[in-house]
């Protein structure tokens, strides 16, 4: 069982397309995060979903767009991306987003690249 | 999130060396945890760390969370090819239970 299951692995897209990243985890959390990967910078969160509602957002900007169905699909809409946007963008899920249980459980990744 | 200082931020490591990496900060931490990241592969959380002096082993892996609550430790013990990739900690704050990350320190193999 892969317990948090991210698609696609890889995304090269236009500045001009809309694109979504999609997100399943199959353990049963409550809480469901986005976070953005750049080379020799630490993970920076960008979202977070607890209990399908949105608790966070770190001054993303609104090309970016989260959805959260329930609480085992999360989504990232795309569109009009910059070629900076392009990263590895990590899922996570974890029991809780606030609390004792927080330890994140990451996906592999969509690494995105925007030309 | 808080600053989080992780050191070293490069490796190398010879095949049967222990090696050791920590993550210090100014903010006091209720968790600690250590994630290793494979090339092209999302973080795998290798230890969880829940109380101040706790000293915890996964296999050939060995993480404390220290005393002050602002640091914690990881320890690879004679290391061998398959360890290499990028180690990242990560702590829990206290004031509001949000996670942050380090930045990363990145073993490579020495040849």
């Amino acid at each position: 069982e892969t317990g948090v299951t991210q698609t696609p692995r890889h995304l090269v897209m236009g500045m001009t397309n809309k694109k979504s990243l999609k997100c399943e985890q199959h353990l049963g959390h409550n809480a469901m995060y986005w976070y953005k990967q750049s080379a020799k910078k630490p993970l920076e969160l960008m979202f977070v979903y607890n209990f399908k509602e949105q608790t966070e957002n770190n001054s993303v900007p609104s090309r970016f767009s989260p959805e959260c169905p329930n609480s085992s699909h999360l989504f990232l809409h795309l569109h009009t991306l910059q070629p900076e946007d392009s990263a590895l963008y990590l899922c996570a899920s974890s029991q809780e987003s606030t609390g004792m249980n927080t330890e994140a459980f990451f996906g592999q990744g969509t690494r995105l690249t925007v030309v | 999130g808080q600053q989080l200082n992780q050191s070293p931020q490069s490796m190398f490591i010879q095949e049967g060396e222990d090696v050791s990496m920590n993550c210090t900060s100014s903010s006091i931490f209720n968790t600690w945890l250590w994630y290793k990241q494979d090339p092209g592969e999302g973080p795998v959380l290798l230890i969880a760390l829940y109380k101040a002096g706790e000293l915890t082993s996964n296999g050939r892996l060995t993480a404390q969370f220290g005393i002050t609550r602002k640091d914690s430790f990881l320890n690879i013990s004679a290391s061998i090819p398959s360890d290499v990739g990028i180690y990242f900690c990560a702590g829990q704050l206290s004031v509001d239970y949000k996670l942050s990350f380090g930045a990363g320190t990145t073993v490579t193999v020495r040849a």
